[in-house]
């Protein structure tokens, strides 16, 4: 049973048109959520670290969510160099001695000039 | 100061061939990881470790070995490659846990298994 789903899988957004991508997880006992940025042929690059329902944080024109059940990642007037695949990760309370992460399969977004 | 590096980039096996892939860090981090990323798996763990001299079982570990005998290295190796091995390889690292820390990935290496 899947910890992480993304949602959705591939978006395709006009260049200035904002959206939002979906991180569900079902994990008990929640002590980080992450998002991070994969381009093509690289490995992940980190963006945010979430902690607990409520928390909110800012990197240009990315701003990510947290609820009890769910992490948005919204996108404000995306540019084409936006275009990435977004990975969500979620650490639990049993994984406390070794720092695993269960990650998601990934939201792959495609911005057009 | 390169963070996370990764060597080969690329490499192509025979079935049954063995290799070893190299994740070195500059950090001084304690904890390292290494990963396979499949199209529409997303990222699965292989083996890790929380230390030098250690290591320990993640998702997907069979048809694998791993040793970390140095802090800063930490191999992986395939004895006899399959093709469904055919994967991209990340390795990763963090500061020791106290808190949930991120990881921090090189850029990866691409295996074909023939």
């Amino acid at each position: 049973e899947d910890q992480v789903t993304q949602s959705p899988e591939a978006l395709r957004l006009q260049e200035g048109e904002s959206s939002s991508l979906n991180c569900s997880y079902t994990v008990s006992g929640l002590r980080g959520l992450f998002w991070y940025r994969q381009d093509p042929g690289k490995g992940p690059e980190f963006l945010f670290t979430l902690y607990s329902a409520g928390e909110e944080k800012e990197k240009e024109r990315l701003k990510a969510t947290l609820t009890k059940k769910e992490s948005f990642l919204h996108i404000t007037a995306p540019k084409p160099e936006d275009s990435a695949t977004y990975l969500c990760a979620v650490q639990d309370g049993s994984q406390y001695g070794n720092n695993r992460l269960a990650f998601g399969k990934g939201n792959q977004v495609v911005v057009i000039p | 100061n390169a963070g996370v590096t990764q060597t080969p980039k690329f490499r192509v096996l025979k079935t049954g061939q063995s290799m070893t892939l190299l994740c070195a860090q500059d950090m001084n981090h304690e904890y390292m990881y290494w990963y396979r990323q499949d199209p529409g798996m997303g990222l699965r763990l292989i083996h890790y470790s929380v230390g030098e001299g250690t290591t320990a079982k993640g998702e997907v570990p069979d048809g694998y070995n791993v040793s970390r005998l140095k802090k800063q290295n930490f191999l992986l190796g395939l004895e006899s490659a399959a093709p469904s091995q055919t994967s991209v390889y990340f390795c990763a690292s963090s500061i020791l846990a106290g808190g949930p820390h991120e990881q921090f990935f090189g850029p990866g290496t691409r295996l074909t298994v023939l």
